[in-house]
């Protein structure tokens, strides 16, 4: 299976732990979206990549979050000293360019804050 | 700003009914616009794309339309049964460069056997 892939599927931490997520994208999709869903609601944008370039982040976006997309493959979204807000579903979404315009998603990975 | 209302948020049916959920959005200015299902706990499967210029597309037993002047959507479900029973989630991308999408909250759908 060529989709969108995420890692890990579920993780569980402590109140001002840092967390790592990684997302590979389909092979040959340059954009690169990251969304966090809350339950009962739609996801919500975060940040968005063409290539390696980081081109948009939303104010939902604090300081405490980062993501990089090195040689514009797979991409990294750090969350450093995390809060219980910020227990949600962290989902990944691949595009091409020049294309229909839709977007594949992953299968997400479920942030749970103690 | 973008908005997305979804009606209904929650709806139960019978095995067999067919069944339209809507979706609006307040800006006309869109790129495309995409219905997915998610099921509990797990991600998002696109279910129909339709593009700006097109008024409907079709999968199956989905028939999604689009109207852009009026800033609305459906999603018709013919026939349906318990295994359609998910969240439908409906999002536009606006007519800008990042084709990000904005999305509603959903309907969530349970089709009783």
């Amino acid at each position: 299976d060529t989709g969108v892939s995420q890692d890990p599927r579920h993780k569980i931490t402590k109140r001002g732990q840092n967390v790592t997520f990684r997302c590979d994208p389909i092979s040959e999709h340059n954009r690169l979206y990251w969304y966090r869903q809350t339950l009962g609601q739609g996801p919500e944008f975060l940040t968005y990549f063409q290539n390696e370039a980081q081109l948009e982040k939303s104010r939902l976006l604090s300081d405490r979050f980062s993501a990089e997309r090195p040689k514009g493959s797979f991409s990294t979204l750090e969350i450093q000293r995390t809060e219980q807000g910020d227990s949600a579903m962290y989902l990944c979404a691949s595009s091409r360019t020049g294309y229909t315009g839709e977007l594949f998603f992953g299968e997400g990975s479920r942030l749970t804050v103690l | 700003k973008q908005e997305v209302t979804q009606i209904p948020a929650a709806l139960s049916v019978p095995e067999g009914e067919n069944l339209v959920l809507n979706c609006s959005f307040t800006d006309s200015a869109i790129y495309n616009l995409q219905w997915f299902r998610q099921d509990p706990g797990k991600g998002l499967t696109s279910l129909l794309l339709i593009q700006s210029s097109q008024r409907e597309q079709t999968s199956g037993r989905l028939n999604a339309s689009l109207d852009k002047s009026s800033g609305r959507s459906t999603l018709y479900i013919a026939a349906s049964q318990p295994g359609d029973s998910a969240t439908y989630l409906c999002a536009v991308s606006v007519d800008t460069g990042r084709r990000a999408l904005t999305f509603g909250s959903g309907t969530r759908l349970q089709v009783q056997p």
